[in-house]
């Protein structure tokens, strides 16, 4: 079963620190990932999406891909309580493309 | 622009009952999924649509079906409805059906099934 695992958390850091939020995933055919935050009793939306080995920066937030290790990961830096949520993890395969999402990880920033 | 619409926001039934849930994509986006996410999970992927044609299905039974009309919005239909199935349901919509496709989420419907 192609699965996408994250660092279960909850995950707890200083306002200002450096957030980082870790993904594992089996699919060797996945191509590519997308992270995504969803506050309490809300839907998920788009913070990444990254393709290539590497880093993919914007704003406070990198991404970094590594196909070799099959790892994916998000860093936030200078981290704000506004930050605080749930952070999910998406690769993309399959026929339809569709994703595949970890469980999540709870992230709170606290002032 | 708008985004991703569903209706309704919050649906309340009974097992054995039958429900239809709507989703409007973003204007231009040809592609609709629909996901499951129960609580303190990732969102569960049930079908894709893309120029109306299926093009995957998830681990679902067949209680499950969807389908896509020529406006490209959609309609998941759930039949015998059973107390697991009480979840957050998300339409996600995107431009094309390809690998590098970032879907965007609606709003998602909140169903309780007693």
């Amino acid at each position: 079963q192609k699965e996408v695992e994250q660092n279960s958390g909850p995950l707890s850091v200083p306002e200002g620190a450096i957030a980082s939020l870790n993904c594992t995933y089996s699919d060797r055919g996945s191509q590519s990932f997308f992270w995504y935050r969803q506050y309490s009793g809300k839907s998920p939306e788009l913070i990444m999406s990254i393709y290539s080995n590497g880093d993919k920066e914007d704003g406070r937030f990198t991404a970094q891909l590594n196909k070799a290790s099959q790892y994916v990961s998000l860093l936030i830096r200078d981290s704000q309580p506004s930050d605080s949520a749930t952070y999910l993890c998406a690769g993309s395969s399959g026929s339809a493309r569709q994703l595949t999402f970890g469980s999540g990880t709870q992230l709170t920033v606290l002032p | 622009d708008a985004g991703v619409t569903q209706s309704p926001t919050h649906l309340i039934k009974t097992r054995g009952q039958h429900v239809t849930l709507r989703c409007s994509p973003i204007s231009g986006h040809k592609s609709v999924s629909w996901y499951q996410q129960v609580l303190g999970q990732g969102p569960q992927f049930i079908f894709q649509y893309y120029e109306k044609e299926e093009r995957g299905r998830g681990n679902f039974p067949d209680r499950f079906s969807a389908r896509q009309f020529p406006n490209y919005s959609s309609e998941l239909n759930v039949n015998a409805l059973l107390l697991g199935d009480s979840a957050l349901y998300l339409c996600a919509s995107s431009l094309e059906a390809g690998y590098a496709e970032t879907q965007y989420f609606g709003p998602g419907t909140r169903l309780l099934v007693l």
